[in-house]
């Protein structure tokens, strides 16, 4: 059964540092893994879709990579903004299937 | 374009009612849509997994005479929290994907969220 571990679980950063998400999982025989991010009481926005053939993908300031043999992806945030506090989820498909199992988040607040 | 939408966006009932919350793929046609809930800084789980025209498959420890879910066209799936009591209160989250092609097969495309309150 796979499991998606996110670290840290919270972090608070001032505004402008570049920031590092870290997500693991246990079964690296995967599909492929999504960055989402939720606002506090909405749904979930897509950030980042990573197939297993790839090892990284980029958009704007953001930049996931993954490397399945050690079963890691990071979610790199360069030059945070206050706009960017939200919860970050990670999510990974595997085991015959395209359902994604969730991280618990790490929930990030940048001030100004 | 893969635009899914959840109504209502929240509810609050009084327990023992029903509920029931609507999930609708608007510019793609879904042939499979999951049902997640979301307790306060915890993960989402997977609730179920439903194909149009055909019954739901329950993830273990969901009671599916409780959650009771409809999937009657590629564009609608509902779920109903029979009876509700205060620990169903949760955050409920629904996902599609579409056929092959557009949007991509192996992508879930998310709904806003549904916050039910039960009194």
């Amino acid at each position: 059964k796979q499991e998606v571990t996110q670290i840290p679980a919270a972090l608070s950063v001032p505004e402008g540092e570049n920031l590092v998400l870290n997500c693991s999982f246990t079964d690296s025989a995967i599909y492929n893994l999504q960055w989402f991010r939720q606002d506090p009481g909405k749904g979930l926005t897509s950030l980042l879709l990573i197939q297993s053939s790839q090892r990284e993908q980029t958009s704007g300031r953001l930049n996931a990579s993954l490397d399945k043999s050690s079963g890691r992806s990071t979610l790199y945030i360069a030059a945070s903004q206050p706009g960017d506090s939200a919860t970050y989820l990670c999510a990974v498909s595997s085991g015959g299937s395209y359902i994604p199992t969730f991280g618990r988040g790490t929930s990030l607040i940048v001030h100004p | 374009g893969a635009v899914v939408s959840q109504h209502p966006s929240w509810v609050i009932c009084k327990s023992g009612t029903s509920v029931k919350i609507e999930c609708r793929s608007l510019d793609f046609q879904a042939t499979t849509m999951f049902w997640y809930r979301q307790f306060p800084k915890q993960s989402l789980m997977l609730m179920a997994t439903s194909n149009e025209g055909s019954k739901a498959t329950y993830e273990q420890g969901v009671e599916k005479d409780k959650f009771l879910i409809n999937h009657a066209s590629l564009t609608l799936s509902t779920l109903t929290v029979t009876s509700a009591h205060p620990e169903d209160s949760s955050f409920y989250i629904c996902s599609a994907t579409g056929t092959s092609g557009r949007p991509q097969p192996d992508t879930q495309y998310f709904g806003p969220g549904t916050r039910l309150t039960v009194l």
